[in-house]
């Protein structure tokens, strides 16, 4: 069965600390791995996309990275802007469909 | 660029009645469009895929009788919600997916979704 754990589920930061969440998963036939970041009331920003293991790639604060199993989106100096819950999603080979993790709720306090 | 409107984005309606959402690709054209649904503090969960011109394939569990899905363009997709109850209330969002006649991309460009409340 196919899953995705993202991890931690919360996590405060202060402005300029800079962190790493994870993401798990095992899905067969791996298309390729989404981000997304999620504002209240708001639909999924793409944030993403990698397609095989090793591939990073990078946006102002953000960087994501790919391994066989695992996804990271590390965030450097982050401000309270980016505060956001972050949404991993690998593509199920085959179908095409996003399969969601939880997300982390990410807080950068000023 | 890559920008998907969803209407109405807040709907308030009565018990039994039908709900159409609808969702537009803006500046792109979109073989296939995606409806989930996100309740409080949980992740997207996907209720059915949409190919332009084609029948709408369902996820287990969900109701095709009462989740009616229309994509009669590349660009529009519709999701009716049949005799509402309180337990359909929730957050509706739809994604298109870029037209790829390449290498495959598979980014799912997201509305800003539409929160029904059936009372």
């Amino acid at each position: 069965e196919d899953q995705v754990t993202q991890s931690p589920e919360a996590l405060r930061l202060q402005e300029g600390e800079s962190s790493s969440l994870n993401c798990s998963y095992t899905v067969s036939g791996l298309r390729g791995l989404f981000w997304y970041r999620q504002d209240p009331g708001k639909g999924p920003e793409f944030l993403f996309t990698l397609y095989s293991a090793g591939e990073e790639k990078e946006k102002e604060r953000l960087k994501a990275t790919l391994t066989k199993k695992e996804s990271f989106l590390h965030i450097t100096a982050p401000k309270p802007e980016d505060s956001a819950t972050y949404l991993c999603a690998p593509s199920q080979g085959g179908s095409e469909k996003l399969v969601f993790g939880k997300g982390t709720k990410l807080t950068v306090n000023p | 660029g890559a920008v998907v409107s969803q209407h109405p984005s807040r709907v308030i309606c009565k018990s039994g009645t039908s709900v159409k959402i609808e969702c537009r690709s803006l500046d792109f054209q979109a073989t296939t469009m995606f409806w989930y649904r996100q309740f409080p503090k949980q992740s997207l969960m996907l209720m059915a895929t949409s190919n332009e011109g084609s029948k709408a394939t369902y996820e287990q569990g969900v109701e095709k009788d009462k989740f009616l899905i229309n994509h009669a363009s590349l660009t529009l997709s519709t999701l009716t919600v049949t005799s509402a109850h309180p337990e359909d209330s929730s957050f509706y969002i739809c994604s298109a997916r870029y037209l790829n006649r390449g290498k495959y991309q598979g980014t799912q460009y997201f509305g800003p979704g539409t929160r029904l409340l059936v009372l």
